[in-house]
C-alpha cells in the first residue's frame, strides 16, 4: 500500500463547477497535510496545509481533514481553465519526512 | 525575497558520467530537502539537512549519490557514475524551521542517456 494514495485521473470539470480531490494516507502519526499545485515543467506550489481535523477555507479552496478516516481532499470551488494542473497531496510523517501522493491530474473545461 | 533556486535546471549526460546538482534555499532557511521524482512516480523523499548536519538521509537510493552541504547554506547532490534510473526531475526545498512550509525550487531534470 502506498503511504498516501490519490486517484491519477485525469478528472474533468466544466468551467465554474466545483472540482473534488481526494487522498487517503497509511501512516497515523502523519501530522500535517498539503495540497501543492504542479503546473507541467514547473515546481510543487504550496495551496493548502492542514493541521486539525475538520475544514480549512481560503478563498476559492477549502481543505478537508478526517484523521479518523485518515482522508484528506481538496474542494476548488468555481473552478477555472487556469486550475488544470496536477494537484499532489502530501504528509508530513513523525519525522518531517514529506511524503506525497503520485497527484491528480485536473482539467477545467471553459 | 529569491525563492529556492537551483542549477542547471536540465542535465544530459552518459551512463557513468558524473553530474553536480546545486541548490541555495531561501535566505535564512535552516532546513533543505532533496526529493527526485521518476518518470510516471510520485515525488520521492532523498534527504534532509538542517544546517550541515545530515537530519535524515533514509531516502538516498544508493552509495552513487552524496548530498553535501559545507557551511550549511547552499547545497549539492553528485551522482557518480550515473545510471539510467537515475532519470528524473530533481527538487529541493528548504524551510525555515521542520515543521514550516517548505518551498520548492523548480528543480533539476536529469537526463542519464
Amino acid at each position: 500500500q502506498k503511504e498516501v494514495e490519490q486517484n491519477s485521473g485525469p478528472l474533468s470539470v466544466p468551467e465554474g463547477a466545483i472540482a473534488s480531490l481526494n487522498c487517503t494516507y497509511s501512516d497515523r502519526g502523519s501530522q500535517s497535510f498539503f495540497w501543492y499545485r504542479q503546473y507541467s515543467g514547473k515546481s510543487p506550489e504550496l495551496i493548502m496545509f492542514i493541521y486539525s481535523n475538520g475544514d480549512k477555507e481560503d478563498g476559492r479552496f477549502t481543505a478537508q481533514l478526517n484523521k479518523a478516516s485518515q482522508y484528506v481532499s481538496l474542494l476548488i470551488r468555481d473552478s477555472q481553465p487556469s486550475d488544470s494542473a496536477t494537484y499532489l497531496c502530501a504528509a508530513h510523517t513523525g519525522g518531517f519526512k514529506t511524503i506525497f501522493g503520485a497527484g491528480t491530474r485536473l482539467f477545467v473545461k471553459a | 525575497e529569491a525563492g529556492v533556486t537551483q542549477f542547471p535546471s536540465h542535465s544530459v549526460i552518459e551512463k557513468g558520467q558524473t553530474v553536480t546538482l546545486r541548490c541555495d534555499p531561501i535566505s535564512g532557511h535552516d532546513n533543505l530537502y532533496w526529493y527526485r521524482r521518476v518518470m510516471g512516480k510520485e515525488i520521492k523523499f532523498l534527504l534532509h539537512f538542517v544546517k550541515e548536519s545530515k537530519q535524515d538521509e533514509s531516502g538516498m537510493p544508493n552509495n552513487r549519490f552524496l548530498a553535501e552541504r559545507t557551511g550549511g547554506t547552499y547545497s549539492t547532490l553528485k551522482v557518480q557514475p550515473a545510471e539510467l534510473e537515475d532519470s528524473g526531475v530533481y527538487f529541493c526545498a528548504s524551510s525555515q524551521d521542520e515543521a514550516s512550509i517548505q518551498y520548492f525550487g523548480a528543480g533539476t531534470r536529469l537526463s542519464v542517456l
